[in-house]
């Protein structure tokens, strides 16, 4: 059964660089699915899509956070990674990594979120 | 961006009762592109409904999804106790791909 699960820090310093990785067991990133995406809570608050990436690098995003986002796969550890730059207090979240099943950005299989803090 | 407004924002219901959760779009959903997830406290969201009326692999017969264009409901027929979560809408007709606010339904 595949599965997800995020890692990196979380406390994050504002004007800094926030960086997640997904680690996807259980099943090659390759063949598991062609898309892969990132998404936030804030504590207390709705969903937010950040972005997708295919499996061939092509990426997505969230036009409100398309300055400052970047998402990369690596299929060598099955792995994909999420940086977002300039972080301040409204990016604290919880973020999740997911795969689509029958639409890309339509997510069937999610990891257990991780909480990221922006705070000096 | 299609701002997806969900009522009510909370909705008490005792077990065995039938829940009727809606989402409006503030512009057409195309081809009913459109999602439901459950949500429970401290867990990621699961995925119950796409495409409007779809199940997801899993999801059980007592969870239907209906509507078009602006309009859309999830019915649950009849509640059981580990239905009481918060239920999200998400579009996934044109990007930003957006969710509503989501509605609470919590136990009477």
């Amino acid at each position: 059964q595949l599965q997800l699960q995020e890692s990196g820090p979380g406390l994050v310093k504002p004007s800094e660089t926030l960086s997640l990785t997904c680690t996807v067991s259980g099943g090659s990133i390759s063949s598991s699915s062609h898309y892969w995406g990132w998404i936030r809570q804030p504590p207390g608050k709705g969903l937010e899509w950040i972005g997708s990436i295919y499996i061939s690098g092509s990426t997505y995003y969230n036009p409100s956070l398309k300055s400052r986002v970047t998402i990369s796969v690596d299929t060598s550890k099955n792995q994909f990674s999420l940086k977002l730059s300039s972080v301040t207090a409204a990016d604290t979240a919880v973020y999740y990594c997911a795969k689509p099943g029958n639409y890309y950005v339509v997510f069937d299989s999610w990891g257990q979120g991780t909480l990221v803090t922006v705070s000096s | 961006d299609i701002v997806l407004t969900q009522s009510p924002v909370t909705l008490s219901l005792s077990p065995g009762e039938r829940a009727t959760l809606s989402c409006g779009a503030s512009q057409t959903v195309s081809s009913s592109y459109l999602a439901w997830y459950q949500q429970k406290p401290g867990l990621a969201p699961r995925l119950l409904i796409y495409d409007a009326s779809s199940r997801a692999t899993g999801i059980p017969d007592r969870f239907s999804g209906s509507g078009s264009g602006t309009d859309f409901t999830l019915t649950i027929s009849r509640l059981e106790p580990e239905d009481f979560a918060v239920y999200y809408c998400q579009q996934y007709d044109r990007s930003p791909y957006t969710f509503g606010q989501g509605t609470k339904l919590e136990i009477k």
